[in-house]
Parts: C-alpha cells; structure tokens; sequence
C-alpha cells in the first residue's frame, strides 16, 4: 500500500529564507508526483507536476524534483514571501494493476508553512 | 478553460434536508472525482467517474449519491446527512489517459464547504 509522509509537519521562517519542504514515498511504482498549495477553506492550486520520467520541474521561484527509485522529492523555495504562508500537500499517482491511470491520488498529511514580515 | 468549477461555495443544511453539489469543467477531462476534506486532514477520495461511468466507490454511505451527466458535470447529491458529513467538497478533474506515462495532473475546484445542522 503507498504510503505519503512529508516532513516537516509545520515549519515558520522569516520573509526572503529560502526553504525545503520533503515527501517521501513507498512504492516506486508510479505515474507522476503533484504539488499543491492550499489556503485555508478552499481548494488545492496545483503548483508542479513531475512526471515519473522526469528528475525536476520549475516555476517560478519553486523547483521540485523527483528521485523515484528513492521515494522521494522535495520542493524548493527561494526567498520566501508571507504570501507564500499556506499548507503544502504532495501527492503521488500509482500505477494501479488495471493498467489505467485514473484513479486515487495518495497524499501527505502536508506541511503549514508560515512566512513572516 | 483550465477551471473546475464548484457551486455552491457555502452551503448548511439540515438532517433532513436533501442538496445537490455541482462541478463542470470545460477542460475536455474524462475522469471527475470527489473528494472530502475535513479540517487539517488530506483529501479523501469518494467517487471516480471516468467517461461517464462510476469506476470507483471508496465505501460513501448511501447518504452520498454521485451522477455525472455528461462528460462536463458532476453531481453530488445529499440527503439525511449526518453532522460528521461537515467538511470541505472537493471536486477534481484529470485526463484518465490509458497505459504508461500518464503526462497529465489533477486540476481541483475551490470546493463546497458543507455545514450540516
């Protein structure tokens, strides 16, 4: 059964830090990893997608990369904002033995990420 | 169009009533998906339909009853909730492409945040 954990589970750091947020995988068997960001109450803001080919993506001021073979990735910010204060969730989508891709995505528990002025 | 779309944003209802969710995208997807969120907890997968037919049901209670009409719209209809049914509706939408090498992530709504009374 995959299983997502990501580390920390909260993390507080001054404007302009650049920081590491960490998911880490079971099973090597999947399709591609997915970032989100979520703001309280509402819905999840896809922020990088990285296919189980692929080593990194980038946007913006967010880099993520994929080491798959050991279950895990990480997702880099550089000079960090206040605006930037929200939950982070990684989430991975298996390859399920119907051969289809659609199906249940396994998140983190996420990490709150707290910038202050 | 690269929206989920979700209505209502806010809705409460009592234990007795009967209220539908509605989600539509214009992406051409063919997977849509349920999932509830509660508070500081990840999503959790409900349903998937995937062109048009129900392909997963993670054990709803029948209290919870999806339809999707046509490949743009997914519904949720509700009746006899519970208080512990409280929680954020996420509606997702991805490309359910067959085979190895899924290119394609998950595009979430902005969610129904549902208060039963």
């Amino acid at each position: 059964k995959q299983e997502v954990t990501q580390i920390p589970a909260a993390l507080s750091v001054p404007e302009g830090e650049n920081l590491v947020l960490n998911c880490s995988f079971t099973d090597s068997a999947i399709y591609n990893l997915q970032w989100f960001r979520q703001d309280p109450g509402k819905g999840l803001t896809s922020l990088l997608l990285i296919q189980s080919s692929q080593r990194e993506q980038t946007s913006g001021r967010l880099n993520a990369s994929l080491d798959k073979s050991s279950g895990r990735s990480t997702l880099y910010i550089a000079a960090s904002q206040p605006g930037d204060s929200a939950t982070y969730l990684c989430a991975v989508r298996p390859k399920n033995a119907g051969g289809t891709s659609y199906g249940k995505l396994t998140f983190g528990q996420g990490t709150i990420l707290t910038v202050h002025p | 169009d690269t929206e989920v779309t979700q209505t209502p944003k806010h809705l409460v209802m009592g234990m007795t009533n009967k209220k539908s969710l509605k989600c539509e995208q214009h992406m051409g997807h063919r997977a849509m998906y349920w999932y509830k969120q509660k508070a500081k907890k990840p999503p959790e997968l409900m349903f998937v339909y995937s062109y048009e037919k129900l392909s997963i049901n993670e054990s709803v209670p029948s209290r919870f009853s999806p339809e999707c009409p046509n490949s743009s719209l997914l519904n949720l209809h509700l009746h006899a909730l519970q208080p512990e049914d409280s929680a954020l509706y996420l509606c997702a939408s991805s490309d359910p492409h067959k085979g190895q090498g899924s290119p394609y992530g998950y595009t979430f709504g902005s969610g129904t945040r549902l208060t039963v009374v």
